[in-house]
């Protein structure tokens, strides 16, 4: 396995269900994110991980969870989510950040859509 | 905050003509800029990364131009192919990474 992962790459929930998305990277980077896209709208970033620390939350709301174990998995748990959170997420991974950041690697994306 | 705008929303032409695509930014003290493709339903694909100091970068028939004190960065493809459309995104860094709404491109063979 090359570059970033992540499963699933389709899922369907209801309001109620409690589910996880999953990022793996195999580049060695140290930093990991958590996009969100909805159709029409720019990328939103939600959460930064650097070296298995947060180090940003774009106020998100707490029925999104991230959890980084290391700095080669992140993951992004989701419950009692709402029908406006249907949307691709995204996974991205960096060597450095902020002032230094170099390439961004993503994912090819979790669709989830929430019923 | 910065915004970064990108226009036209969406573009088609003929194979083989030249695409032009263009991103403009508010604030000009960026250390950084990059041009991602995205195909339908998937990920993003870095293409270039430009860094301040850096007036162009190329790779094979892609060009990009950045032109800080203006805030602004154009992206060429040279003599387009159907292969290459995709939606275009420019995303600026100053310190942290701002995304464009994205140009979709058709390349019509």
């Amino acid at each position: 396995e090359t570059g970033v992962t992540q499963t699933p790459r389709h899922l369907v929930m209801g309001m109620t269900n409690k589910k996880s998305l999953k990022c793996e990277q195999h580049l060695g980077h140290n930093a990991m994110y958590w996009y969100k896209q909805s159709a029409k709208k720019p990328l939103e970033l939600m959460f930064v991980y650097n070296f298995k620390e947060q180090t940003e939350n774009n106020s998100v709301p707490s029925r999104f969870s991230p959890e980084c174990p290391n700095s080669s998995h992140l993951f992004l748990h989701l419950h009692t989510l709402q029908p406006e959170d249907s949307a691709l997420y995204l996974c991205a991974s960096s060597q450095t950040r902020g002032a230094s950041l170099g390439e961004l690697f993503f994912g090819e994306g979790s669709r989830l859509t929430v019923l | 905050k910065q915004e970064v705008t990108q226009i036209p929303a969406a573009l088609s032409v003929p194979e083989g003509e030249n695409l032009v695509l263009n991103c403009s930014f508010t604030d000009s003290a960026i250390y950084n800029l990059q041009w991602f493709r995205q195909d339908p339903g998937k990920g993003l694909t870095s293409l270039l990364l430009i860094q301040s100091s850096q007036r162009e970068q190329t790779s094979g028939r892609l060009n990009a131009s950045l032109d800080k004190s203006s805030g602004r960065s154009t992206l060429y493809i040279a003599a387009s192919q159907p292969g290459d459309s995709a939606t275009y995104l420019c995303a600026v860094n100053d310190y942290k990474l701002s995304f464009g709404a994205g140009t979709t491109v058709t390349v019509r063979a």
